[in-house]
């Protein structure tokens, strides 16, 4: 089984609309992330989590929101879903003790029509 | 703030030939630094990474770079590359002593042409 999940893997939705995608991991990570990439512009971060009661802003943080639910689940909010959010979005998790790397699930597709 | 540039978009190269995908990046700080490999519709995985040491880095599939702290580079080079290779790539960096927050270059889609 990944050790990085997120669900839906694709969803359509419509202007306006409020949409929730959510992440699920397995590696006992306390840091989480989430980033969309936009063709051209790479990742860029939206928020991130280092325990469940962290928070922070990332570089693109308007128009979203977080709930880190547990150690294992960061859920992504976009409260008023529009076009311009159309992208892909991509959880990420990384230890804090020494290995400086991040592991990111497999990305949902997004399309706000 | 750390940036990156990547300043190839797209580097076709055939098959069993040598590549290098350049990155460049921008700091006032120390820096980690970072190449991760994104197939087609899956996630990033690394591929490799300096935190510190010897300046020649060695990843997975053969891929290896070198941290120029005087140019501000980190390029990634492979002497033969094969059709599975075929990838996009991203050069990512953080201010050391935490890789809290990535800034990623733009990427680098290789493509091997058999």
């Amino acid at each position: 089984d990944a050790d990085v999940t997120q669900t839906p893997r694709n969803r359509i939705t419509k202007t306006g609309k409020r949409i929730m995608l959510e992440c699920s991991q397995t590696k006992g990570h306390d840091r989480m992330y989430w980033y969309r990439q936009d063709p051209g512009l790479g990742l860029r971060l939206i928020y991130y989590s280092f325990d469940v009661k962290d928070i922070n802003k990332g570089e693109i943080s308007d128009g979203y929101s977080v709930s880190r639910q547990a150690q294992a689940k960061f859920s992504l909010s976009l409260e008023s879903a529009i076009p311009n959010q159309t992208a892909l979005y991509f959880c990420a998790t990384s230890d804090p003790d020494g290995e400086e790397t991040q592991y990111f699930g497999p990305g949902t597709r997004l399309l706000v029509l | 703030a750390q940036s990156v540039t990547q300043l190839d978009s797209q580097v076709p190269v055939f098959e069993e030939a040598p590549v290098e995908l350049r990155c460049n990046y921008s700091s006032s700080v120390s820096v980690y630094l970072f190449w991760y490999v994104q197939y087609p519709n899956q996630g990033l995985q690394l591929l490799l990474k300096y935190l510190s040491g010897s300046t020649l880095v060695k990843g997975i599939n053969g891929f290896e770079a070198e941290f120029n702290k005087s140019q501000t580079s980190f390029h990634l080079r492979k002497p033969s590359v094969h059709i599975s290779d075929t990838a996009e790539y991203f050069c990512a960096v953080s201010k050391a002593g935490s890789a809290r927050q990535l800034t990623f270059g733009s990427g680098t889609q290789l493509t091997v042409l058999p």
